[in-house]
Parts: C-alpha cells; structure tokens; sequence
C-alpha cells in the first residue's frame, strides 16, 4: 500500500521569505502526486498535480514542485510568501491500479507567516 | 454551479445516538467517497463510491455506512454514535469512477462532536 509522509507539523516563515513543505512517498509504481492546500474552516483546493513528464510542475498561486523519483519526494515550494497563504498543506499520492486508485494524504504541514 | 454541498455544517451528538451527514454533487462525478480528518492524522478514507449502486470500504469504516443510489448523493450514516467520531467530515469527488489520477473535489466539511 502506499503511503506520505510529511515531516514538518508546522512551519513558520516571514512574509517575502522563500518556502519549502517537504513531501516523501511510498508507492511500488509511477505515482500521480499531488498538492492540496486547507484555508481555516474549508475544504481542501488543489494547488498543483504531477502525472507524468516535466518533474517541475508549476500551480496556482505561485506554487510549484519537483518531483524526484530517486528521492520519493514531491516537495512544495514558493519563491516569496505572502500573509494569505498561510494555511494547512497536504501532500497526497494515487495511482491507477489496486489501493493506489484510493488517494493517500499525508498528515499535513500548516504554514504560519509573520508580517 | 454549487459543486458539492454537505449539511450539515455543524453537529453535536449524544454518545449513541445516530446521524446522516448528506454530501450530493451537481458535476455528474462517478466517484464519491468521505473522509475524516483528525489533528496530526491527516485525511483517512472513510468509504468510497464509484458509481451509483457500488460501495466499497476505505481505510477506517469501522461504525459508518453508506448507501449510493443516486449518482448526486452519497449520504454517511452513524448508527451508533461514539465519542472517538468526534472529527470534521469531508465529502470529496471526482470524474472517473476508478482512477487514482483524477483531481478530487472537495465539499466545505461538516463538523461533529460526540458528547
């Protein structure tokens, strides 16, 4: 069975500052990954997805991920925070085939921004 | 378009008492399914749905049912309402009844507390 793993509970950046939510997969095949972001009292909304080819995918808001096969990891990055995007982050990953057609989250990072 | 609408928003139960939280889509999405979400946990399947007619048991279905007769509705129930289900609920879709590839839809949530 597959599995995510994110290993920051929380994380607290300045406002412009640069940010990195780190992800780690387990899934046996090529895994479809993806990025979900959970403002207080809301569903969750997607920010980016990775299926195949470029490993640099670009998402809403500014966001964007790299996907390293050799490292099983689908970190979340974005180049200057700003105050709106503090929020909860889960990482998730599917596949077409077994449990995997059953998406897996992570526990989940949420992102603190200072002014 | 309202996507997915769960009601109710908020919910307090007495242990053993029972409850339905409704979730119905307007997309025509084959896929439905309910999470739990808890502090430090993430998000765990409930049950899913992949088409109307067709159920199938998620990761923790333990004290939750399900019925899928409608292609709009999927309605979670608790028969016996325990304190350990004291959780936010979501209901989340997708086109494509069994593809782990597709992005989710999320509902806003519906919050219960089991006294």
């Amino acid at each position: 069975a597959q599995s995510v793993t994110q290993p920051d509970i929380h994380i607290t950046v300045s406002e412009g500052a640069s940010l990195e939510l780190r992800c780690n997969y387990s899934y046996g095949a090529t895994p479809y990954l993806f990025w979900y972001v959970q403002s207080p009292g809301q569903g969750l909304q997607l920010l980016l997805k990775y299926f195949s080819g470029d490993t640099l995918v670009q998402g809403i808001k500014g966001f964007e991920a790299e996907f390293k096969r050799s490292q099983s990891s689908f970190n979340l990055r974005k180049p200057s925070v700003h105050w709106s995007d503090a929020a909860e982050y889960f990482c998730a990953v599917g596949g077409l085939s077994g449990s995997a057609r059953q998406l897996t989250f992570g526990s989940g990072t949420q992102l603190t921004v200072l002014p | 378009n309202a996507g997915v609408t769960q009601t109710p928003k908020f919910q307090v139960l007495k242990t053993g008492q029972s409850m339905t939280l409704q979730c119905a889509q307007d997309m025509n999405h084959e896929y439905m399914s309910w999470y739990r979400q808890d502090p430090g946990m993430g998000l765990r399947l409930i049950h899913y749905s992949v088409g109307a007619g067709i159920t199938d048991q998620g990761e923790v279905p333990n004290g939750y049912n399900v019925s899928r007769s409608t292609t709009e509705d999927f309605p979670l129930r608790l028969l016996s309402a325990a304190p350990s289900q004291t959780s936010v609920y979501f209901c989340a879709t997708r086109q494509g009844g069994s593809s782990g590839a597709n992005v989710l839809t999320f509902g806003a949530g519906s919050r219960l507390t089991v006294l």
